[in-house]
């Protein structure tokens, strides 16, 4: 069974600082999505990674995958206001778009 | 935009009775899939489907059934509305354009069981 683990589950940032959320799965796979939620809203597709080493990034958002390590990370590069949101990590092992997801990371962005 | 429609929107119902949640879509994709989201425990697959008359099982599909009769509607049934099953539930699509495409979801429904 597949386990993706998110971490830390919350994370206050304070604006203008860096900070980083850790996505950890249990088996080998090379696809590796993350979404953005805000509260009430829909999922909304942020990153599409699918090989080892890629890297992808948008805005103050960067996004990279080490398959060998089942490690993905998403980096905040001098958090803002309107970065406060839950993001989600998720793993497709098959190749079909069954995807598993993490529990998510709400992050809150204050002055 | 990917045409996803979820209906209703909000529901609450009493334990032990029948529910059915409605995902509709207008542009003709075979690939859909209902999720649960809980806190906690992120989404999680409950039934997924390939094509009319051609669905499958996902993680928690236990106390759920799904039917897929026409290419537009992915229809998800509670036969027995349990407290439990007090979530909120996301239909998503695969559009499946290229190896880089991601899942699209609908807006959800908020199913709350008393």
């Amino acid at each position: 069974e597949l386990k993706v683990e998110q971490n830390p589950l919350f994370l206050s940032m304070q604006e203008g600082k860096n900070y980083t959320i850790y996505c950890n799965y249990s088996t080998t796979s090379d696809r590796l999505y993350w979404y953005r939620q805000d509260p009430g809203k829909s999922l909304e597709s942020l990153f599409v990674l699918l090989s080892n080493g890629a890297v992808k990034q948008e805005g103050r958002l960067m996004a990279s995958l080490d398959t060998k390590a089942r490690l993905s990370t998403l980096h905040i590069t001098a958090a803002v206001h309107d970065l406060s949101a839950t993001y989600f990590c998720a793993v497709d092992m098959s190749g079909d778009y069954k995807l598993s997801f993490g529990a998510g990371t709400t992050v809150t962005v204050r002055a | 935009d990917a045409g996803i429609t979820q209906s209703p929107r909000h529901k609450v119902t009493e334990t032990g009775t029948p529910v059915t949640l409605r995902c509709h879509q207008t542009e003709n994709h075979r690939y859909m899939y209902w999720y649960r989201q809980d806190p906690g425990h992120g989404l999680r697959l409950i039934h997924y489907s390939y094509g009319v008359k051609d669905t499958d099982k996902g993680e928690v599909s236990d106390g759920y059934s799904v039917s897929r009769s026409k290419t537009e509607d992915f229809l998800l049934t509670l036969e027995s509305a349990t407290s439990s099953q007090t979530s909120v539930y996301f239909c998503a699509i695969s559009l499946r354009k290229d190896r880089g495409d991601t899942l699209h979801f609908g807006n959800g429904t908020r199913l709350t069981v008393t």
